[in-house]
């Protein structure tokens, strides 16, 4: 079975300092791994994606993700969080061997505080 | 008008009520997606189409009722709900053919209550 997991249900970060939110996950195969992101009452937008080729993605909003094959981890990074960063993050994983699904984490909460 | 579009984006409604979501996409996808959102649980996925067709249906109580009349459109239509049905609800599309590696495309959502 295709899971994601993220261990952290919160992480407060300071302003201008580095930020990461971790994912790991548990495919068989190659996996096709995403990021969202989720301000108040909105709906998720999408971040950033690794289906193959380089490990480091680089994404919207000077986010960035590193694909760890011997870890299975797919972790989401910035290296200077802002304010407006603070929202609710996701990592997903596309079934590789259904197409129509995808297995959402639980969500991170990112606080970024001036 | 661009992207995935839900409509209304906020929905009171009580008990013995019958009302609809709607969802539009735009982006010529050919699977459309209704999860559930509620406080601090996990994102549920509740149906998927594909080619109009249901190909999801997890373990939805009947009192929802998903409708896709063309790839573009998607329904739920609600009736007699309860009180813990009161979430955010998103419609997503996708292209879902084999072997396509792209993302969810999610709408900003439905907010229903039920009183």
């Amino acid at each position: 079975a295709q899971s994601v997991a993220q261990p952290e249900d919160q992480v407060n970060v300071a302003e201008g300092n580095p930020l990461t939110v971790k994912c790991t996950y548990s495919v068989s195969g190659n996996p096709y791994l995403f990021w969202y992101v989720q301000y108040p009452n909105r709906g998720l937008q999408f971040l950033l994606k690794y289906i193959t080729g380089d490990n480091l993605v680089k994404g919207s909003y000077g986010f960035e993700a590193e694909f760890n094959k011997s870890q299975t981890s797919f972790h989401l990074k910035k290296p200077s969080a802002l304010v407006s960063d603070s929202a609710l993050y996701f990592c997903a994983v596309r079934d590789l061997y259904n197409f129509n699904k995808f297995y959402f984490g639980s969500g991170t909460k990112l606080n970024v505080k001036p | 008008e661009t992207g995935v579009t839900q409509t209304p984006r906020h929905l009171v409604m009580g008990m013995t009520n019958k009302k609809s979501l709607k969802c539009e996409q735009h982006l010529g996808h050919n699977a459309m997606y209704w999860y559930k959102q509620s406080a601090k649980k996990p994102l549920e996925l509740m149906f998927v189409y594909s080619l109009e067709e249901r190909v999801e249906n997890n373990s939805v109580p009947s009192r929802f009722s998903p409708e896709c009349p063309n790839s573009s459109h998607l329904f739920l239509h609600l009736h007699t709900l309860q009180p813990e049905d009161s979430a955010l609800y998103l419609c997503a599309s996708s292209d879902g053919q084999g072997g396509n590696t792209g993302e969810l495309f999610f709408g900003e959502g439905s907010r229903l209550t039920v009183l």
